[in-house]
Formats: structure tokens, C-alpha cells, sequence
């Protein structure tokens, strides 16, 4: 079947280092996402893999490794406005039905 | 640049009462387009996604339909609220489907 594992939840301290980790079980691998959603608001893109290695991007890093059906996300230099949720979705091939599937999110919460 | 834009942003409604949410697109052509809901403590998920103008393809079987008259108009409708409709609905956008999706501000739906 289909599958997305996340930590519930996180807790860091300002300008500390965090990974917030992903598991994955599907059939068809075709990419994972990374979504940050702060309170009440929408999701916005953070990142994108779909090949294996870490993908940097500023202070947010992304690391893939299909074999492992694994993925994480890596905040550095951590800040106050980090504290949100953490989404991991995945892109699915399997049956030519291309979809998005979403893991419950983390929620990191950065403390001074 | 492309924009989305969705409303209301909150909504208390009675049970049973008809419901009408409204998504638009702009500065882009054809885009796939999604609703999903977030309930409290609960993922993304996804409930009709649109291709194109009056292709509609329903995830999950429930009270609500969807609509796609214009080319970047997404409708979420229903004719009688469940108390069980309560949550976060987003409208997105995305070039290809299952892609990076550009989400809107969201609706709070409270049916009380």
C-alpha cells in the first residue's frame, strides 16, 4: 500500500540545527515534496526531490534516498518564525495515475 | 505572475445550509486545479481535482461536488452541511498534475 510516516511533533531552540525526518512506502516513486504550513494558513513549497543526494537551499537543506524510501528535511540556524508544520508528500506513479501523497505533518516548534 | 485567490476566509455555517466556495487563477492558462480539506490534527486531503473546463474527478464520496465553469474557476459546493464537513478547505493550482502546487489562503469552515 501506500504509506507516509513523520515525527507528530518537534521541538528546537533558537538558532539550533533540526531534521525532521520522512518514510515513505509506495509503489511508484516519483518525487517527494516539502511543504511548510505555518497556523491557519496555506501551505507553501519548500523543496523538491526526486533524485537521490541533498538538495540545499539557504538554511533549508532536503536529503532523498530512494533505496531507503527515506527523506529529510534540515533547518539550520534555526529562528522563532521556523515553528510551523512540516509537510512531506510524495508523487506517485503506480497504475499511470499520477498523484500527491501527503504525510500528517510535523510540527516544529522553535523556542527562545 | 501568477496568483490564486480564494473565499471566503472564514465561514460559520448552520447544518444543513447549502455551501458555495469559490477559487480563481490568474496570469496563468489551463492549470490543474485541486480542493482539499485539513481537518483539526488530520493531513491534506485531497477531494476533486479538474484537468480542465467541466472534467472534474471526485477522490472521496461525500455531500460536496465541484465545478470548474471557466478555465481558472474552481467551485466547492454542497446543498446540506454535514457537521463532519467542518475544516480547512484549500483551493490549489499546479502546471502538471500532481506537481508543485501553489495553494490559496484557505477557508475556515465551521457548521455548527
Amino acid at each position: 500500500g501506500q504509506n507516509i510516516d513523520q515525527p507528530t511533533e518537534m521541538t528546537a531552540t533558537e538558532g539550533a540545527i533540526v531534521q525532521i525526518n520522512c518514510t515513505y512506502q509506495t509503489s511508484g516513486f516519483n518525487g517527494l515534496f516539502w511543504y511548510q504550513q505555518h497556523a491557519g494558513e496555506a501551505p507553501t513549497f519548500l523543496s523538491y526531490n526526486v533524485l537521490d543526494g541533498l538538495e540545499e537551499k539557504g538554511r533549508f537543506s532536503s536529503f532523498l534516498s530512494r533505496s531507503k524510501g527515506y527523506s529529510y528535511l534540515l533547518l539550520k540556524e534555526l529562528q522563532m518564525k521556523d515553528s510551523a508544520s512540516y509537510l512531506c508528500a510524495v508523487r506517485d506513479n503506480a497504475g499511470n495515475n499520477r498523484k500527491l501523497i501527503w504525510g500528517l505533518g510535523t510540527s516544529l516548534a522553535v523556542n527562545p | 505572475s501568477q496568483t490564486i485567490h480564494q473565499w471566503p476566509a472564514t465561514l460559520v455555517q448552520p447544518v444543513g445550509s447549502p455551501l458555495s466556495l469559490e477559487c480563481t487563477v490568474e496570469g496563468t492558462s489551463n492549470p490543474n486545479l485541486y480542493w482539499y480539506r485539513q481537518a483539526a490534527g488530520r493531513g491534506l486531503q485531497l477531494l476533486f481535482y479538474s484537468v480542465g473546463i467541466g472534467q472534474i474527478s471526485s477522490e472521496v464520496p461525500q455531500n460536496l461536488s465541484a465545478s470548474r465553469p471557466q478555465d481558472r474557476q474552481f467551485i466547492l459546493s454542497s446543498k446540506k452541511l454535514l457537521l463532519s464537513d467542518s475544516g480547512f478547505y484549500l483551493c490549489a493550482w499546479s502546471v502538471f498534475i500532481a506537481e508543485k502546487l501553489f495553494f490559496g489562503s484557505g477557508t475556515q469552515l465551521s457548521v455548527l
